[in-house]
């Protein structure tokens, strides 16, 4: 079974661009989430999707971010225009919908390394 | 506030030492869940272990072994015999089970472990 993948695995980019970052959860995992790790800091919570809907964006920085989940499968996280701070790697997890309560596990991707120059 | 501490940033042991990396949390819930990602060089956070905050049994997995102290709020992970393929980033985390089912996991700052032949 493949695991969650993310799309690109490296993405160089310059101040003021826009860079769409993909990420293909497990397959029949409905919950998605997006996580990144700025240089030096933790890693952090971005936003979580149950299927297509947002269930908790909390964790967005800002509207230069948009994250979509169409159909309920793969995400897109755009950054429209990339600043100097949003250089790090954003890694995508997903879970299953737990049966009978409870949590189940994240798994994570390899993450996307971003760098804005 | 959910917090996790790893106060250990780098760690460095000769092969077949035993090495135990540190984990504190703080969370005014009394539901919660405790994790392991261990994040290799080629970059994915790879899930270790997941705790629930009502079993405070230590687990053993091979050569990895876990304790778990609410007194101390901590969740230390121990490896024995370390071997070269445990140089990594070890993260602890958190989530909290009251909120929804699928609730977003804090993570420590990790600690990077070089087992050196």
């Amino acid at each position: 079974e493949a695991g969650v993948t993310q799309f690109p695995s490296h993405s160089v980019i310059e101040k003021g661009q826009t860079v769409t970052l993909r990420c293909d959860p497990i397959s029949g995992h409905d919950n998605l989430y997006w996580y990144r790790r700025v240089m030096g800091k933790e890693i952090k919570f971005l936003l979580h999707f149950v299927k297509e809907s947002k269930q908790d964006e909390s964790g967005m920085p800002n509207n230069r971010f948009l994250a979509e989940r169409t159909g309920g499968t793969y995400s897109t996280l755009k950054v429209q225009p990339a600043e100097l701070e949003d250089s790090g790697v954003y890694f995508c997890a997903s879970s299953q919908a737990p049966r009978g309560g409870g949590k189940n596990i994240q798994y994570f991707g390899a993450g996307t390394r971003l760098s804005v120059l | 506030a959910q917090k996790v501490t790893q106060a250990q940033t780098e760690i460095s042991v000769v092969e077949k030492e035993d090495v135990t990396l540190d984990c504190v949390y703080e969370t005014r819930d009394t539901t919660y869940y405790l994790f392991w990602y261990k994040q290799p060089p080629s970059g994915e956070l790879v899930f270790l272990i997941r705790r629930n905050s009502f079993d405070e049994q230590n687990e053993i997995s091979g050569r990895y072994s876990w304790n778990f102290q609410k007194s101390t709020s901590s969740f230390n992970f121990t490896i024995t015999a370390s071997q070269v393929v445990d140089s990594a980033v070890y993260f602890c985390a958190l989530s909290e089970a009251m909120k929804t089912s699928y609730d977003k996991v804090i993570f420590g700052p990790g600690t990077s472990l070089s087992v050196i032949p």
